[in-house]
């Protein structure tokens, strides 16, 4: 069975502050990991599509990379408006529904 | 990136009514739409895959006969919630996949609350 686990659970940064989130990761063969933004009352944003170890992808202040067991989200000198819960899923190679994980609630204190 | 609409965004209802949810793909075309449940603070929890032209697939758990899921053409799934009763109430999400499966664009959700 595919699984997901994120940490931390939530996470304080102050302003400028940069840090990682983990996704950890199980899957029966790796079709994808997908990173999304959640926003309060709000569908998930998409935000990268990761396919095999040692890919990194990057969007303005944020970095995605992935290795055979995990994927980091790294931001970098995050800004207020960087709060938001940060998801993470996986999709293997036998269907196209995806495996979330619990997410990572990040705040960034001004 | 690709676009999917929800209506309603919002939904208030009595015990015993049924509520319909409406999913679209505004830009592409999905065979295939999943619907989410998402209670407060926790993940998303696929409810079932909706494919056009036939039946949807429910996951384990989760009532087909309650969750009532039409795919009527290449844009549009529809989630009817039946004799809906305040459990129900949850954040409700649906997401269409790209052609390739590069990933799913979710809708903006619809927050159903049964009194």
């Amino acid at each position: 069975e595919d699984q997901v686990t994120q940490s931390p659970e939530a996470l304080r940064l102050q302003e400028g502050e940069s840090s990682s989130l983990n996704c950890s990761y199980t899957v029966s063969g790796l079709r994808g990991l997908f990173w999304y933004r959640q926003d309060p009352g709000k569908g998930p944003e998409f935000l990268f599509t990761l396919y095999s170890a040692g890919e990194e992808k990057e969007k303005e202040r944020l970095k995605a990379t992935l290795t055979k067991k995990e994927s980091f989200l790294h931001i970098t000198a995050p800004k207020p408006e960087d709060s938001a819960t940060y998801l993470c899923a996986v999709q293997n190679n036998y269907g196209q529904n995806f495996v979330f994980g619990p997410g990572t609630r990040l705040s960034v204190l001004p | 990136g690709a676009v999917v609409s929800q209506h309603p965004s919002w939904v208030i209802c009595k015990s015993g009514t049924s509520v319909k949810i409406e999913c679209r793909s505004l830009d592409f075309q999905a065979t295939t739409m999943f619907w989410y449940r998402q209670f407060p603070k926790q993940s998303l929890m696929l409810m079932a895959t909706s494919n056009e032209g036939s039946k949807a697939t429910y996951e384990q758990g989760v009532e087909k006969d309650k969750f009532l899921i039409n795919h009527a053409s290449l844009t549009l799934s529809t989630l009817t919630v039946t004799s809906a009763h305040p459990e129900d109430s949850s954040f409700y999400i649906c997401s269409a996949p790209t052609q390739w499966g590069e990933t799913q664009y979710f809708g903006p959700g619809t927050r159903l609350l049964v009194l």
